[in-house]
């Protein structure tokens, strides 16, 4: 498989359970991210990762927790959240700074918190 | 505050024609601008860029134009095609090594057969 894969797509989740969100990349990439897009706001950073070390936590709730064990996956463990963090979150890569080419994207996991 | 603004949140054009969108920006140690292209349910994709030293980038039927003066960009799209119709994102990176990409919020683009 190429790019960055996601996985779940879709997910619902209750405002007590714990889950995770996935993201591979294939691209030898050495830097990821977690980027949260909600209903009329621009994209939000949340956290990136450079070789395995999280270089930026955007002010994000502990709700919210980051691991990326190497450079080729990072999970986002959730617990406790609030209806209001139901959005798409995205994973991406890029190698090194994103400049000429940017990130490339995974497609994204639509979180639902009931 | 937001240092990357789209304020146009849709736009609606006649296929054929030319689709143009618009993006400023607050922070002038930018120095990389890109355009990316979303359809729903998928993940942004990687569409055209420019560095802050050239003032126009074209690739096919798009091309970007750069307005440092203005902290102004734009995207061109020539001729606009039904497939077309997406969220089009402008981004920009910082001089000085940081990692991170700062989006706008999006434009929709609806281009009409």
């Amino acid at each position: 498989e190429t790019g960055v894969t996601q996985t779940p797509r879709h997910l619902v989740m209750g405002m007590t359970n714990k889950k995770s969100l996935k993201c591979e990349q294939h691209l030898g990439h050495n830097a990821m991210y977690w980027y949260k897009q909600s209903a009329k706001k621009p994209l939000e950073l949340m956290f990136v990762y450079n070789f395995k070390e999280q270089t930026e936590n955007n002010s994000v709730p502990s709700r919210f927790s980051p691991e990326c064990p190497n450079s080729s996956h990072l999970f986002l463990h959730l617990h406790t959240l609030q209806p209001e963090d139901s959005a798409l979150y995205l994973c991406a890569s890029s190698q090194d700074r994103p400049g000429t080419y940017g990130y490339t994207f995974g497609s994204g996991t639509r979180l639902t918190v009931v | 505050d937001q240092q990357v603004k789209q304020n146009s949140p849709s736009l609606s054009v006649q296929e054929g024609r030319i689709s143009i969108l618009n993006c400023d920006y607050t922070n002038s140690m930018f120095d990389y601008f890109l355009w990316y292209k979303k359809y729903p349910a998928e993940g942004p994709t990687f569409l055209i860029s420019i560095s802050s030293i050239k003032d126009k980038n074209e690739d096919g039927r798009f091309t970007v134009f750069l307005n440092k003066s203005a902290k102004h960009l734009s995207l061109h799209i020539v001729p606009s095609q039904p497939g077309d119709s997406a969220v089009y994102f402008c981004a920009a990176s910082e001089q000085g090594g940081s990692e991170k990409l700062v989006f706008g919020k999006g434009t929709k683009l609806t281009v009409n057969p």
